[in-house]
């Protein structure tokens, strides 16, 4: 069983268009993240949600608006995309809020055309 | 910013030599982690140093921390082919991780 699954694994998209990407985990654990990884491999973290709740937004675009219906899933949802939107998004889990061993998804190739 | 920074960028090495990563952090931490990332694929931890520690070991991995200076090394010995991927460190602060800018290893038969 995958632990931390997203979906789509690709998605090329035109500029302007609304997308989502959906994550989901099955470790049972309270905290989850999404994190954006740049064509230079530098990965920045945008969310993270502790049992549902915002956590942390890192100056993300409000464009970016994730989703967590339950604390085993936190989608992405983003408006109005844009060239600079390319990258490959990363969702994450971990136990607890920044103290232990994250467990990332396999990421969405995210390509605006 | 408060993205962390890792030397050497990218490192080549032959099969069972020994590949040293350093990395150098800007936050307090509760521990600093180590993540492995293949190309194409997710990122997988490797080991967590807590704050209070200075040196842990698991099997061929062997990570260093100095919070005095902010900066840890994670050292493979005996490297193999295998080892060949992205190394990223991550310092664990106030309610996140914050991933340095990554070695790029690769290790030649």
């Amino acid at each position: 069983d995958t632990a931390v699954s997203q979906t789509p694994k690709y998605l090329v998209t035109q500029m302007g268009n609304d997308k989502s990407i959906k994550c989901e985990q099955n470790l049972g654990h309270d905290t989850m993240y999404w994190y954006k990884q740049d064509s230079k491999k530098f990965l920045k973290i945008m969310f993270s949600y502790n049992n549902k709740e915002l956590i942390i937004n890192e100056t993300v675009p409000n464009r970016f608006s994730p989703k967590s219906p339950d604390k085993a899933h936190l989608n992405l949802h983003i408006n109005s995309l844009e060239l600079g939107d390319s990258a490959v998004y990363f969702c994450a889990s971990s136990q607890v809020i920044g103290g232990t061993e994250a467990f990332f998804g396999q990421g969405t190739r995210l390509t605006v055309v | 910013s408060q993205q962390g920074e890792e030397d050497p960028q990218a490192l080549s090495i032959q099969e069972g030599e020994n590949a040293t990563m350093n990395c150098s952090y800007k936050t307090s931490i509760n521990n600093l982690q180590w993540y492995r990332q293949n190309s194409g694929r997710g990122l997988v931890h490797l080991i967590l140093i807590r704050s209070n520690e200075r040196e842990k070991h698991s099997g061929r991995l062997r990570v260093t921390l100095d919070t005095s200076k902010k900066s840890s090394s994670l050292l493979i010995t005996a490297s193999r082919a295998a080892d060949t991927a992205s190394y990223f460190c991550a310092a664990t602060g106030f309610q996140k991780l914050v991933f340095g800018t990554g070695t790029r290893l690769l290790v030649s038969p």
